[in-house]
Order: structure tokens, then sequence, then C-alpha cells
């Protein structure tokens, strides 16, 4: 079946430094790829998707883009903030009624 | 942001005990969903409907059933809770499936000792 894989975390960096997560899928079609947030004591939160081949999402300065060959969606972004502290989650949905998540990779970015 | 509600937020009940979960939306979307999260597993989805009286499992249904009376309104209950079901619970919904955004509610932390 369908499955989503993430980095291990947690990830600790300093503010401004250079951020990846990665993520890799496993799907029998052409899943949609999307990026989760969850921050501290929230629900989680939309932060990006792709819905095709080579598409690249954005938000907040974060990247992804989807690379079909690789079976890949990682996430950047160039210069984190202490506000991006949180959980990312890297989840797909394949023509389907459901979504999967890959189990969430924890962010903590220090001043 | 969505207007998704999730009741109570916190919860301690003891082994044995039913419970129910409510979630409630105010954006008339079709589908919605119950998930728990766990350390270690991620989000994991429990049942999901797709419309009034509609529902179908999803990986985690053991012990879990739920029921859609009203668009608005999607309940999980915990016919008789266990340790195990211990977890942090989430709604979602969504207007439409695949490529549409699953907007989340705040969560409901359940204890069952």
């Amino acid at each position: 079946g369908d499955s989503v894989t993430q980095m291990e975390g947690p990830v600790t960096l300093s503010e401004e430094a250079f951020l990846t997560i990665n993520c890799t899928y496993t799907a029998t079609g052409y899943p949609s790829l999307f990026w989760y947030v969850q921050y501290p004591g929230e629900g989680l939160q939309l932060l990006l998707k792709a819905t095709k081949a080579d598409d690249k999402g954005s938000n907040k300065g974060f990247e992804a883009t989807y690379r079909k060959e690789t079976t890949s969606f990682h996430l950047e972004k160039g210069s984190v903030q202490v506000s991006d502290s949180a959980v990312y989650f890297c989840a797909l949905s394949e023509e389907s009624e459901k979504l999967v998540f890959g189990k969430g990779t924890k962010l903590t970015v220090n001043p | 942001d969505a207007g998704i509600t999730q009741s109570p937020r916190h919860k301690v009940t003891e082994t044995g005990t039913p419970v129910t979960l409510r979630c409630h939306q105010t954006e008339n979307h079709r589908y919605m969903y119950w998930y728990r999260q766990d350390p270690g597993h991620g989000l994991r989805l429990i049942h999901y409907s797709y419309g009034v009286k509609d529902t179908d499992k999803g990986e985690v249904s053991d012990g879990y059933s739920v029921s859609r009376s009203k668009t608005e309104d999607f309940l999980l209950t915990l016919e008789s809770a266990t340790s195990s079901q211990t977890s942090v619970y989430f709604c979602a919904i969504s207007e439409l499936a695949g490529v549409f955004e699953q907007f989340f509610g705040p969560g409901t932390r359940l204890t069952v000792l």
C-alpha cells in the first residue's frame, strides 16, 4: 500500500541555518503530495502541496519539489527562524478519500 | 481559519468506561475524519465520513465507532476505553477528497487510567 517515509528527528538548527527535511513515498499511481506543519499545542495546517511531477510547492519561504524519478518531496528553507519550530509531516493522497502521513519530524530552531 | 471545534479538549477517564468525542464544523464540508496522534506513529486514520450517515474505517478502527447524523457533527465513540487508547485525537474536514486540503481541529487529549 501507499506509504511515506520521513527523516527521523529531532532536528535542531540555529537561526538562519538551511533546512532540509527528507521525504520519500511509495505509491502505485501518481499521488498528490503535501507538507503539513503542527505548531506546539495546535492541530495540523497545510504548509504547501504539489499535485503533479516537477511541480514546486512554496509557502512562507518553504519549498518542496515533486520528484517522480526519485519518489521524493523534500522540504527546504533557506534561512529558518525560531518561529519555524514545529513538527512537520509529509503526506500523500492517491485519488482516494484518505491522506497517508509520515511519522513527522520535529524541528527546533535556537536563537 | 476553518470553523472546526472539538469537545472536550481534555478528558481523563477510567478503563472500561464509554467516551464520546465530538467534532463540529461550520464550513459545510462533505468529508470529516478522525485521527489519533501518538509518539513514533505520526497521525493514523481511525474513521472517516463522506456524507451524512456514510462512514468508513481507517487503519486503526478497532475499538472505535463513529456516527454522523448531521453534516456539521461527527462523533467518535470509544465503547469501552482501554489504556492503549490514551492519545491525542484530531478531527479534520475537507471539502472534497484527493488534492483538497484537510483542515484540522485543535485536538482532544484523552487519558485512560
